[in-house]
């Protein structure tokens, strides 16, 4: 297993349009988190999955983000109508269900909406 | 939720020990302390966590201070590779990171 890994690693955008990022978490995690980061600041959690339940929603997230993991496998996080106060670094990241177990993250999507 | 306070920025030199800070007054007793940390262009890593007792591993060493309120992240010996953001975390349920500012490690060659 090599790690989470995200596609695509940039994306550029037009305003308005609609994309897609999809996370493969490392195969044995059950929780699958997704995570914003803009210039200068820390991540920001957006959701979470338990296998494919999606638990828990931030209010970051609004009506044009969707976020799915079918199957409890990988995700995709889906923006549509994108804005410029889109363009952020996406993060996903794996962990098992136990507490206080560690996270790993990919190296993330950075989202350019031009 | 119990928040974290670091120190915005810190500076170091190349194999020497680094004393990072974290201030969490509000901590509850079930709360474990986690750090993590930014390489430039890269998804955060875990670096380690504790709850009462010191902790070492390949990476760090975690001091935890006798009333909880406090700890510090210890880098032994600093090399360039170690300059990152390091985040001090309480996770919340589920493991939720929230995540802070965080403090800008620079190590000086």
């Amino acid at each position: 297993d090599t790690g989470v890994s995200q596609d695509p690693r940039h994306k550029i955008t037009k305003r308005g349009q609609n994309v897609t990022f999809r996370c493969d978490p490392i195969s044995e995690h059950n929780r699958l988190y997704w995570y914003r980061q803009t210039l200068g600041q820390g991540p920001e959690f957006l959701t979470y999955f338990q296998n494919e339940a999606q638990l828990e929603k931030s209010r970051l997230l609004s009506d044009r983000f969707s976020a799915e993991r079918p199957k409890g496998s990988f995700s995709t996080l889906e923006i549509q109508r994108t804005e410029q106060g889109d363009s952020a670094m996406y993060l996903c990241a794996s962990s098992f269900e136990q507490m206080n177990t560690e996270a790993f993250f990919g190296q993330g999507t950075r989202l350019t909406v031009v | 939720d119990a928040k974290t306070t670091q120190p915005n920025s810190m500076e170091s030199n190349e194999e020497e020990p680094v004393h990072l800070p974290c201030n969490h007054s509000t901590i509850s007793g079930t709360d474990y302390i986690h750090w993590y940390r930014q390489l430039p262009s890269q998804g955060p890593e875990y670096v380690i966590h504790g709850l009462t007792s010191n902790v070492n591993n390949r990476m760090a060493s975690l001091a935890i201070a006798e009333d909880r309120k406090s700890s510090t992240l210890i880098l032994h010996r600093a090399t360039l590779r170690d300059a990152a953001v390091y985040y001090c975390i309480l996770p919340q349920g589920a493991q939720k990171l929230v995540f802070g500012q965080g403090t800008r490690l620079t190590i000086n060659p």
